[in-house]
């Protein structure tokens, strides 16, 4: 199976701009992983905020995005605010069909 | 607006299995499945599998194949998790997740607890 890579934590200023990756151990990450991002709160379920590499659902805010960058999936917070503090987490498709979650990232907005 | 209810906590001795109910409400079944994700305390979350709500075509992660089952009920819109053989190491945080293509909606988890 194949391992999922995220920074263990990060730090963004209230407004400042921050990118979370999502590395695969099998190589580069393509738009053919299918790449998710998922945030979740402590206590809470986890909410899906982009799927399909880039795409967004209804409820995802307009301050995040997602990328390909450098051979990985990316996760751009742009102005980031107080509620954003949370673990981020990725998850690849592979060809397999068996998806694979990253190790998740805390945020922390200070 | 799609919702996800699932089944309320369970505590389960070594040796046996849990069924965990997913029901989602204003969802269709047409190209549509249902995830299931579980998270131990302070750990990652842990893809299980996925279901297929149409076909009831099932795909598993490799760690779990042998003891896990889907299923649904395409009467009653609701999805089953069936774990046996159930370990301390299963203890968990389950969740299913309703899927029309972008693992679009969470249900709210349900506590399987396994002691003796």
């Amino acid at each position: 199976q194949a391992v999922v890579t995220q920074e263990p934590s990060l730090t963004v200023s209230p407004g400042g701009t921050v990118t979370l990756t999502c590395g695969s151990s099998t190589g580069a990450v393509t738009s053919g992983h299918y790449s998710y991002w998922f945030q979740q709160k402590p206590g809470q379920a986890p909410t899906t905020l982009i799927f399909d590499t880039r795409k967004k659902h209804s409820w995802t805010p307009a301050r995040f995005s997602g990328s390909l960058v450098g051979g990985k999936a990316a996760l751009t917070l742009s102005g980031a605010r107080p509620e954003d503090e949370a673990d981020y987490y990725c998850l690849l498709s592979y060809s397999s069909a068996r998806p694979v979650f990253g190790g998740g990232t805390k945020l922390t907005v200070l | 607006q799609i919702q996800v209810v699932q089944s309320g906590p369970e505590v389960k001795k070594p040796g046996t299995s849990v069924k965990v109910s997913c029901k989602a409400s204003a969802f269709t079944f047409s190209n549509s499945a249902m995830q299931w994700v579980r998270q131990a305390r302070g750990q990652r979350l842990e893809w299980i599998g996925w279901i297929v709500l149409g076909s009831g075509k099932t795909e598993y992660a490799q760690k779990f194949e042998e003891r896990v089952t889907l299923t649904r009920d395409v009467s009653t819109g609701t999805s089953y998790m069936e774990l046996r053989n159930l370990r301390s190491e299963d203890t968990a945080i389950y969740y299913c997740a309703a899927d029309k293509g972008g693992f679009d909606v969470w249900g709210q988890g349900t506590m399987v607890i396994v002691s003796s």
